[in-house]
């Protein structure tokens, strides 16, 4: 069985600042991973992914993740916030032959000004 | 351009009323998937298609049923058996390899009055 988990439910951070949003996940052999965000009343945008190779994955709008086997954790990163980076995001995680993914509950991440 | 489009955007249901919920895309994805989001519950599937003429139900299928006719075009109808239908609804695709991502349309929202 695979499963992930966000263990917060809301992030607050201040314009300006790095920003961390947490995942962690279990799931037999390599784990496939992504990270979404979602604004209000839309459909979910794909962020970011980790399938093999560098730890430190970069993707769309300055975000990054990086990848730790050891902590199974793949936790979603910016140097810098922005207010308009208020969403909510998730965390999804694919492996061990299931084909279909698991996804976290969600983050609501809140960036003010 | 390429992507997934849902219609209606927003949908109201009368008890005992069934509604189908549209989904079409045009990005030559194999599988497509629905599910339903409620607020601090993330994600749950409800059904998903791999190919045309097939179909598996996810995690909460009872009240709900499908149909994949096209490879472009898989709709949702939630049934008067669908006790609690008020709920965000969200369609996606995706390539058959786990190494690729989703892509979600910009959800139905429907409404029990």
């Amino acid at each position: 069985a695979q499963s992930v988990a966000q263990p917060e439910d809301q992030v607050n951070v201040a314009e300006g600042n790095p920003l961390t949003v947490k995942c962690t996940y279990s799931v037999s052999g390599n784990p496939y991973l992504f990270w979404y965000v979602q604004y209000p009343n839309r459909g979910l945008q794909f962020l970011l992914k980790y399938i093999t190779g560098d730890n430190l994955v970069k993707g769309s709008y300055g975000f990054e993740a990086e990848f730790n086997k050891s902590q199974t954790s793949f936790h979603l990163k910016k140097p810098s916030a922005l207010v308009s980076d208020s969403a909510l995001y998730f965390c999804a995680v694919r492996g061990g032959g299931s084909y279909i993914p698991t996804f976290g509950r969600g983050t609501s991440l809140i960036v003010h000004p | 351009d390429g992507g997934i489009t849902q219609s209606p955007k927003y949908l109201f249901r009368k008890e005992g009323q069934n509604v189908t919920l549209s989904c079409e895309q045009n990005l030559n994805h194999d599988a497509m998937y629905w599910y339903r989001q409620d607020p601090g519950q993330g994600l749950r599937l409800i059904y998903y298609s791999q190919i045309v003429n097939d179909f598996q139900k996810g995690d909460i299928a009872e009240g709900y049923s499908v149909s994949r006719e096209k490879k472009e075009s898989f709709p949702l109808t939630v049934t008067s058996a669908q006790k609690n239908p008020t709920a965000f609804y969200l369609c996606a695709s995706s390539p058959l390899d786990r190494g690729y991502g989703y892509t979600f349309g910009s959800g139905t929202r429907l409404t029990v009055v």
